[in-house]
């Protein structure tokens, strides 16, 4: 069984752009959750998707936002990048809930 | 709000010089604990589920055991291939989110 991919593994960007990060959770699991990890702060919960739907949201601004699609892709999307937002951006899928199976991460660098 | 709290920081270990690993928490309704493995560059690796106190469970050198307020991961005769950082995770409530501690970067000598 695949397991979770996400796409771009890197990815380099100037102050006041935007991104999107996509992820591909395990053939079967409905449940997406984004996290960020950082040196500082480590793994945050960013928010949750479960059959298109945002179920649960992390403390981060609205310029961090995601969707997800009928077939359980989900894109997250930051706006007007700041250097704070450099980090390894990481999606897990579940099914059920339960276990989260964690992808590669993206690599996201703000300059 | 939860909390996850992980000591100590860093571990060096001989190869073979078992110690424990301790994870603290304060949640209301616990749902279940997660303990993940990372190596550097990689996502998290999942390696148990614990959901009720008293709870333990094993993988080759890995032992996860759970109590009402910390849980701890034992690392039996360590090998340097156990070099990683070690995070623990609590879920709550009905939705997928975790909460995780800072993680344990332990280090494996030959």
């Amino acid at each position: 069984k695949a397991g979770v991919t996400q796409t771009p593994r890197y990815l380099i960007k100037t102050r006041g752009q935007q991104v999107t990060l996509s992820c591909s959770p395990i053939s079967g699991h409905r449940s997406v959750s984004w996290y960020q990890q950082t040196p500082g702060q480590g793994l945050q919960f960013l928010f949750e998707y479960f059959s298109e739907t945002q179920r649960n949201k992390g403390n981060f601004p609205g310029r961090f936002s995601g969707r997800q699609f009928s077939n359980s892709r989900s894109e997250m999307n930051v706006s007007t990048l700041e250097l704070g937002d450099s980090a390894l951006y990481l999606c897990a899928s579940s099914s059920l809930g339960n276990e989260q199976f964690f992808g590669p991460g993206t690599r996201l660098t703000v300059l | 709000e939860d909390q996850v709290t992980q000591s100590p920081e860093a571990l060096r270990l001989q190869e073979g010089e078992s110690s424990s690993l301790n994870c603290s928490y304060t949640v209301s309704g616990l749902r279940g604990l997660f303990w993940y493995r990372q190596d550097p560059g990689k996502g998290p690796e999942f390696l148990f589920t614990l959901y009720s106190a008293g709870e333990e469970k094993e993988k080759e050198r890995l032992k996860a055991t759970l109590t009402k307020k910390e849980s701890f991961l034992h690392i039996t005769a360590p090998k340097p291939e156990d070099s990683a950082t070690y995070l623990c995770a609590v879920q709550t409530g009905a939705n997928s989110k975790l909460t995780f501690g800072k993680g344990i970067t332990l280090s494996v000598r030959p």
